[in-house]
């Protein structure tokens, strides 16, 4: 149980175009998903947090305008990258939550390159 | 500003041995701490937790202590074994706070034959 999935696994897209990235909760329903970014050797930062049907909500130095994520169902969360740069190359991840819980369950992630 | 620091980037310990992956945080707020395991190209998967009201606990070969005094942590799995070879990740959470987890950095693990 508690499995996560995303899609898609890797993404590449040019410069100045824009990217989705889908994330389900597969066997649960999930009232908090979670979106992170991973660079080379480093650790997971969190981006947002967001909740079904209410906006999410953004770490600090994180664009909102940039990064859009929508929470539309209890297992759907997408993340759209908007007018993505080199800079934004990165393996994203989703995670998600059910109740309480500290527990998160996390995606596969999607590596996206932007040339 | 690192909250969660895990300060050896890279473990390599032999089969059958005891492998002790350390974890320090700042926050003395945290109260709830995670160890993931991960592999590359893929997400984490949860491994263990444990409550700030426990100093210990126990999952088969996976044991999480915690010194609240010493802000510190650490993993011990034994025995090790070649499948235990990935980047762990310790994690921290503050009560209220959605459960919005904090990172460290990560250990590599090797585990040699």
């Amino acid at each position: 149980g508690a499995v996560v999935s995303q899609h898609p696994s890797w993404v590449i897209c040019k410069s100045g175009t824009s990217v989705k990235i889908e994330c389900r909760s597969l066997d649960f329903q999930a009232t908090t998903m979670f979106w992170y970014r991973q660079f080379p050797k480093q650790s997971l930062m969190l981006m947002a947090t967001s909740n079904e049907g209410s906006k999410a909500t953004y770490e600090q130095g994180v664009e909102k305008d940039k990064f859009l994520i929508n929470h539309a169902s209890l297992t759907l969360s997408t993340l759209t990258v908007t007018s993505a740069h080199p800079e934004d190359s990165s393996f994203y991840i989703c995670s998600a939550r059910t109740g309480p819980s500290y527990e998160q369950y996390f995606g596969p992630g999607t590596r996206l390159t932007v040339t | 500003d690192q909250q969660v620091k895990q300060n050896s980037p890279s473990l390599s310990v032999q089969e059958g041995r005891i492998s002790i992956l350390n974890c320090d945080y700042t926050n003395s707020m945290f109260d709830y701490f995670l160890w993931y395991k991960k592999y590359p190209a893929e997400g984490p998967t949860f491994l263990i937790s444990i409550s700030s009201i426990k100093d210990k606990n126990e999952d088969g070969r996976f044991t999480v202590f915690l010194n609240k005094s010493a802000k510190h942590l650490s993993l011990h799995i034994v025995p090790s074994q070649p499948g235990d070879s990935a980047v762990y990740f310790c994690a921290a959470s503050v009560a209220g706070t959605a459960s919005k987890l904090t990172f460290g950095t990560g250990t590599r693990l090797q585990v040699t034959l």
